[in-house]
């Protein structure tokens, strides 16, 4: 157990819909970072909050969003879904802003029908 | 763009053979550099890292890497395998102060017969 807590495990939804995804980092880490991986682009960066404000951004769509809250909880919002967003996401935490060591959640297999 | 190379996209190996995964990365400035494992159906777990010192990174299970800053690699190795070492293996960098993000390769999935 990584302490990274994602919430939900699985989620089956249909095109053209809203979804939102949660994270809980691990006790004391202030960064969380957001992946998505699929089975043709391998795992990709999407975003990176420290301590409530956004961090860095990597190949990110339009159509998803995230944010960090004050507890350090962070949810991705993934919205107009389309096919090819079916992935795993993986959330992931660290202490600080740099990474020395981040920790991963067991992901959300996100499947869009 | 930064880039992460894992040469071999599948490797299968019987129990006590020797295993080598390579991994490059194209970046000419400092890098600090990592290891996951995934087993089936988990989590990526850290095997090893590497920010600065001994090129030679020993880490959990056995496992140890090689940075050889002028050819920009990165490569795991074990002696020997186990059945249950399969798993995938992503190598990652971070690239020094640009935050904390980690840019991974394509990954190695490692299959180990008994």
């Amino acid at each position: 157990d990584s302490g990274v807590t994602q919430t939900p495990k699985h989620l089956i939804t249909a095109t053209g819909q809203r979804v939102t995804l949660r994270c809980s980092p691990r006790s004391g880490d202030l960064s969380v970072y957001w992946y998505q991986q699929s089975l043709d682009q391998g795992l990709q960066f999407l975003i990176q909050y420290y301590n409530g404000e956004e961090r860095a951004k990597g190949n990110i769509l339009e159509r998803f969003s995230a944010q960090q809250f004050p507890d350090l909880h962070s949810e991705l919002n993934l919205s107009s879904l389309e096919l090819g967003d079916s992935a795993l996401y993986f959330c992931a935490s660290s202490r600080q802003d740099r990474v020395t060591e981040a920790f991963f959640g067991q992901g959300t297999r996100l499947t869009v029908v | 763009a930064q880039s992460v190379s894992q040469h071999n996209h599948h490797v299968i190996l019987s129990e006590a053979a020797s295993l080598e995964l390579g991994c490059n990365y194209s970046y000419g400035g400092t890098v600090n550099l990592f290891w996951y494992v995934q087993y089936p159906g988990q989590h990526l777990q850290l095997l090893l890292k590497y920010f600065s010192g001994d090129p030679l990174v020993k880490g959990i299970k056995g496992f140890e890497a090689e940075f050889i800053k002028s050819k920009f690699s990165f490569n795991l190795r074990k002696p020997s395998v186990q059945w249950s070492d399969t798993a995938e293996y992503f190598c990652a960098v971070n690239i020094y102060n640009q935050g904390g993000k980690l840019i991974f390769g394509q990954g190695t999935e490692l299959s180990v017969k008994p």
